[in-house]
Formats: C-alpha cells, sequence, structure tokens
C-alpha cells in the first residue's frame, strides 16, 4: 500500500481481554518494528523483524506482550490478559531495509477500562 | 545504552519569533543517526529529517535549520519566523548502527505552542 496501515485505529477493552494489534507495511519492506507511547513519553522500542524472523524483542515488557511476522509481511502485535497500565498508542514502522527510514503508521490507541 | 535528553517540556513563542529546540543525546557508538519528528495535535509521527554521525554540516530547509555538534553531543532544532502550524510536540530520536538501524530511542518531547 501507500503507506503503513494499522487497524484498529481505537480499541477499547476490558481488564483481563486479549487484544491483537495489525501492521500492514509498505509494500516489500524487509523490516518492521513496534513502538508504544504512553501519554506525555516518546515513543518506546518493542520489538522489530526482518522478514519473518524477530531480530530484537528486548523491549517487550513482559511475556503477556507477543509479536509474529509469519510470512514477512504483516505483523500481529498481541497483548494477553490486559491491565490499565497497557493503555497507549501502539506504533507500527516499515522500512525498505535495516539501514533506510522508517515510516510509521497512524498507530493504534488502546485503552483498557 | 542510548539516551535522548529534550529538557524543554514546554515553549511558548509569539507568530514569527524564531524559536530552538534542545536535543542532548548519549551514546558509546561512533556510528549513530540522529532524528526529529513532528507529532501534531492529529497524533501522526512526521518525519522531519535525519542525520548520520559523519555528517556534522548543518542543515536548512525551508524555515527549519538543525544544528549538529559532536562536541556537546547535541542536535538542536531551530524554527525561524514561526506560525501556529508548527504547534506540536517535537521529538528528537537516536539509533545506533549495532542495533536495529531503526531501532529509536526517544526523547520525552518538546511541546511547542505557537500564538498569534
Amino acid at each position: 500500500g501507500a503507506g503503513v496501515s494499522q487497524s484498529p485505529r481505537y480499541k477499547v477493552t476490558k481488564r483481563g481481554q486479549d487484544v491483537a494489534l495489525r501492521c500492514d507495511p509498505i509494500s516489500g519492506h524487509v523490516s518492521l518494528y513496534w513502538y508504544r507511547q504512553a501519554l506525555g513519553q516518546g515513543p518506546e522500542f518493542l520489538t522489530y523483524f526482518n522478514y519473518e524472523a524477530q531480530q530484537d524483542k528486548s523491549g517487550l515488557p513482559n511475556d503477556r506482550f507477543s509479536a509474529e511476522r509469519p510470512e514477512g509481511s504483516i505483523s500481529t502485535l498481541t497483548i494477553q490478559r490486559t491491565e490499565q497500565r497497557d493503555s497507549a498508542m501502539y506504533r507500527c514502522a516499515s522500512s525498505a531495509d535495516g539501514r533506510a527510514r522508517a515510516f510509521f503508521g497512524q498507530g493504534t490507541r488502546l485503552t483498557v477500562v | 545504552a542510548q539516551k535522548v535528553t529534550q529538557a524543554q517540556t514546554e515553549i511558548s513563542v509569539v507568530e514569527k519569533e524564531d524559536v530552538t529546540l534542545d536535543c542532548v543525546y548519549e551514546t558509546r557508538d561512533t556510528t549513530y543517526y540522529l532524528f526529529w519528528y513532528k507529532q501534531p495535535p492529529s497524533g501522526e509521527l512526521v518525519f522531519l529529517i535525519r542525520r548520520n554521525s559523519f555528517d556534522e554540516q548543518n542543515e536548512i530547509s525551508g524555515r527549519y535549520s538543525w544544528n549538529f555538534q559532536k562536541s556537546t553531543s547535541s542536535f538542536n532544532f531551530t524554527i525561524t519566523a514561526s506560525q501556529v502550524v508548527d504547534s506540536a510536540v517535537y521529538f528528537c530520536a537516536l539509533s545506533v548502527s549495532t542495533g536495529g538501524g531503526n531501532k529509536l530511542t526517544f526523547g520525552t518531547g518538546t511541546q511547542l505552542k505557537v500564538e498569534l
């Protein structure tokens, strides 16, 4: 597509539910990144992929968070047993390769009530 | 570990004033990239510039200019003749070559308010 697409744009979920956030990168982009941005803060790195391989997941806060990119294109970030502290903007970015600059999507605003 | 400090939490200026946003970074890597992003009230992240650590030339793009000083580990951003549309949160960020090229460490942002 023309840009990085994230869905849903907004998600409200009850505490304890699982959520799946989707990222559709720019076509042909090798690298895909997930970030989380709490209100009033800068984005924080969560994880990234080259093709389908998860290269770095050091930013995932705990084992409730996981991500996959099974066919090297669309990626899903899953949060299990959501907690209120998970409320944030989740941003996805993609780049042609690890050196090219990344393009960010519009983000998914997650609210856990 | 990398760190980016944006000491100015909020700046208010009157339209047409010049304003400089400060950014100080820390890294032990010798090869790195520095970035500035704009986040308007609509929430998207708008890329402004990427500069690599070997290029200390200052850059000007229209009303925007950037001053990269390796000696002080700073990468400051100046808006000349500010306009109301410049009102946004501005983030400085850093990535190192030993990580993924776009594994960015962001500062906490500077909220810029430009008033008439």
